[in-house]
């Protein structure tokens, strides 16, 4: 079946600790997007990536980086230097170009807290 | 400032009844709108696009358009506790990769 996996699912991390939160997707989708969900707020948009080795920054890049170095991966790192990273992380998918980089596919998520 | 404005409810309704959620976006450029539902603890799911003014049907849900007043619904017939949810609103500004979301109305159907 196609889809999106992310993991790990939930995540511990210690203060100054960098982490890596895996996104693979199988539905030959040229776009990927990384979201952040804190609680009562809406999805933010961290990176996102419309081919190959490219990518840009969304509205809360600070304290994140991102590859993109083959199609199905879009790998995000959560570094020491974002100050509040305790959230809900989601990974999605689009056909690029036209409207329909606006029906995103989601992956399940990865919940991050610091401890 | 909020680009993509949502009521965040809880919005009761009755199992049977109708449900009616509403979204108003700032950017009048905006070109294509999108309806997801998330489950509590659950990745959102699209549920319904709409890119022309007027009515969309999709089975039980009907997403309106209104470019004119910068305005976007979803109506939810026949409420099911299924139906329990929180609704997202997302509008794309014609920038690409930028979707806006809101921070998106709770929905509890009561049976």
């Amino acid at each position: 079946d196609g889809g999106i996996t992310q993991s790990p699912k939930y995540l511990f991390r210690k203060e100054g600790q960098n982490v890596t939160l895996s996104c693979e997707q199988n539905l030959n989708h040229d776009a990927m997007y990384w979201y952040r969900q804190d609680p009562g707020q809406g999805l933010r948009l961290i990176y996102y990536s419309q081919i190959v080795n490219d990518f840009q920054k969304g509205d809360i890049a600070e304290g994140y980086s991102v590859s993109r170095e083959k199609k199905e991966s879009f790998p995000l790192t959560v570094t020491s230097a974002q100050k509040n990273p305790t959230a809900f992380y989601l990974c999605a998918s689009s056909m690029a170009g036209g409207a329909g980089t606006g029906e995103l596919f989601f992956g399940e998520g990865s919940r991050l807290t610091v401890l | 400032q909020k680009e993509v404005e949502q009521n965040s409810g809880p919005l009761s309704v009755p199992e049977g009844a109708i449900a009616s959620l509403n979204c108003t976006y700032s950017d009048r450029g905006s070109q294509s709108f999108f309806w997801y539902r998330q489950y509590s603890g659950k990745s959102p799911e699209l549920i319904m696009s709409i890119y022309s003014n007027g009515d969309k049907e999709d089975g039980r849900f009907t997403a309106q358009l209104n470019k004119a007043s910068q305005y976007v619904s979803l109506l939810i017939r026949d409420s099911q506790p299924s139906d329990s949810a929180t609704y997202l609103c997302a509008v794309n500004g014609g920038s690409w990769g930028k979707l806006q979301f809101g921070a998106g109305t709770q929905v509890v159907v009561t049976p």
